[in-house]
């Protein structure tokens, strides 16, 4: 089983819609991270959260730690949202290797005019 | 600033011969990792460094070198290539390892024939 899990894998959108991506893990954590990989492969960061909730703009970013679960929503969906959005969370354990990040496999959005 | 700078862009190398991905951040970055993306897996850790003159393993560090003279270079060697490893390579760095945000390059996109 994976430590990390993503729903859904493929998402397809009208431009204006609001948009949910899950992320569930497995592990104790001290930080979980969002991440946007552009069509041209670039990869961004757009959330570092440990609790509650974030937002950048249309961006929102929620965390439940008691439920191993984070969402990431967008408002007012656009064509230039279009983008793989990627889960990361950091083992709370500092030993070891336990210090680096373990990816989720990604979501693919698309947002159509 | 130039962030996280990878080259080459792009490479093909035949099976056996062997190459350095650069990677340099100018952040002062402590932790600096290599991460492979294949299609359908989330990314993967290569290897990773704290500071340096320390390195450490990944989740697939077969067929890889590293080593990290200075804080602001982290080059990656593949040994004698193999088909298995074509895959988009990317490089990334945050301030200290278990903290803060992570910046990436650009990626490096190799197949090996």
């Amino acid at each position: 089983k994976n430590e990390v899990e993503q729903s859904p894998q493929n998402l397809t959108a009208q431009e204006g819609e609001f948009i949910t991506i899950n992320c569930s893990y497995s592990v104790g954590i001290s930080a979980l991270h969002w991440l946007q990989q552009h069509p041209g492969g670039g990869i961004v960061s757009l959330f570092m959260l440990s609790s509650g909730k974030k937002k950048h703009g249309r961006l929102i970013a929620t965390i439940n730690i008691q439920e191993k679960h984070s969402s990431l929503h967008i408002t007012a969906s656009h064509p230039r949202d279009s983008a793989v959005y990627i889960c990361a969370v950091r083992s709370g354990n500092y030993g070891g290797s336990q210090g680096n990040l373990i990816f989720g496999k990604g979501t693919k959005l698309s947002v159509k005019p | 600033n130039a962030g996280v700078t990878q080259t080459p862009k792009f490479q093909v190398l035949k099976t056996g011969q062997s190459m350095t991905l650069q990677c340099a951040q100018d952040m002062n970055h402590e932790y600096m990792s290599w991460y492979r993306q294949d299609p359908g897996m989330g990314l993967r850790l290569i290897h990773y460094s704290v500071g340096a003159g320390i390195t450490d393993q990944g989740e697939v560090p077969n067929g890889y070198n590293v080593s990290r003279s200075t804080t602001e270079d982290f080059p990656l060697r593949l040994l004698s290539a193999a088909p298995s490893q074509t895959s988009v390579y990317f490089c990334a760095s945050s301030y200290s390892w278990g903290l803060g945000e992570q910046f990436f390059g650009p990626g490096t996109r190799l197949t090996v024939l």
